[in-house]
């Protein structure tokens, strides 16, 4: 049973340029949320998809932007890059109805 | 969410418990308490979450004070794979609310030692 993957494992790029990070979620799993976490911080929670909408949003600005696609899986958009979105990019998997939130290994996102 | 009070750091014995304390002294009536731990540069592992009973599974116990005001995670026999940041997070219901997210304070440092 394969859980949360998430690609690319690494990322490097410069400001102003744009980046998408994409999540499959856990077999099973119909809800994708998205976490920042930047460097000895706490993952800071950017928005939840389900059924294809944003559900919920964190305080981040209109540049982080997402989509779910029929089969669950997602992406993060971030547009006009900022060395502060430097960061690691967290995707969690879950099931509606359900507690527990599963997440992917991150991409680590590097803006120059 | 309720805010989380946790230890910056803890150390433990290899092969002892480890007991990792929280405190959530403003937790509302439908809001859960719910652990996480981080290895370092790998994701977020849940652990354990409950109500107000305590829990057990295979990875660790929980404790929750009558009142629910605290909690207490226990690893029962902490291995040096178990050095990792702990998150003691509190959060309302996912069914049938709109509170969805995982709100992540620092967590506690826990470094197992041989």
């Amino acid at each position: 049973d394969a859980g949360v993957t998430q690609s690319p494992t690494h990322l490097i790029k410069t400001r102003g340029q744009q980046v998408t990070l994409r999540c499959s979620p856990k077999s099973g799993h119909d809800t994708v949320s998205w976490y920042q976490q930047a460097l000895g911080q706490g993952p800071q929670f950017i928005f939840q998809y389900y059924e294809e909408e944003e559900r919920q949003r964190g305080n981040f600005p209109d540049r982080f932007s997402g989509h779910q696609f029929p089969n669950y899986s997602s992406e993060l958009n971030v547009n006009a890059l900022l060395l502060g979105d430097s960061a690691l990019y967290l995707c969690a998997s879950s099931l509606v109805g359900r507690n527990e939130q599963f997440f992917g290994p991150g991409t680590r996102l590097t803006v120059l | 969410d309720a805010k989380t009070t946790q230890p910056p750091s803890m150390d433990c014995a290899e092969g002892r418990a480890a007991n990792l304390p929280c405190n959530h002294s403003t937790i509302s009536g439908n809001e859960y308490v719910y652990w996480y731990r981080q290895i370092h540069s790998q994701g977020p592992q849940y652990i354990i979450h409950g109500l107000k009973n305590n829990e057990t599974n295979e990875m660790a116990s929980l404790i929750i004070t009558e009142d629910r005001k605290s909690s207490t995670l226990i690893l029962p026999h902490a291995t040096l794979r178990d050095t990792a940041v702990y998150y003691c997070i509190v959060r309302g219901s996912n069914s049938g609310g709109s509170n969805y997210k995982l709100t992540f304070g620092k967590g506690t440092l826990l470094t197992v030692n041989p």
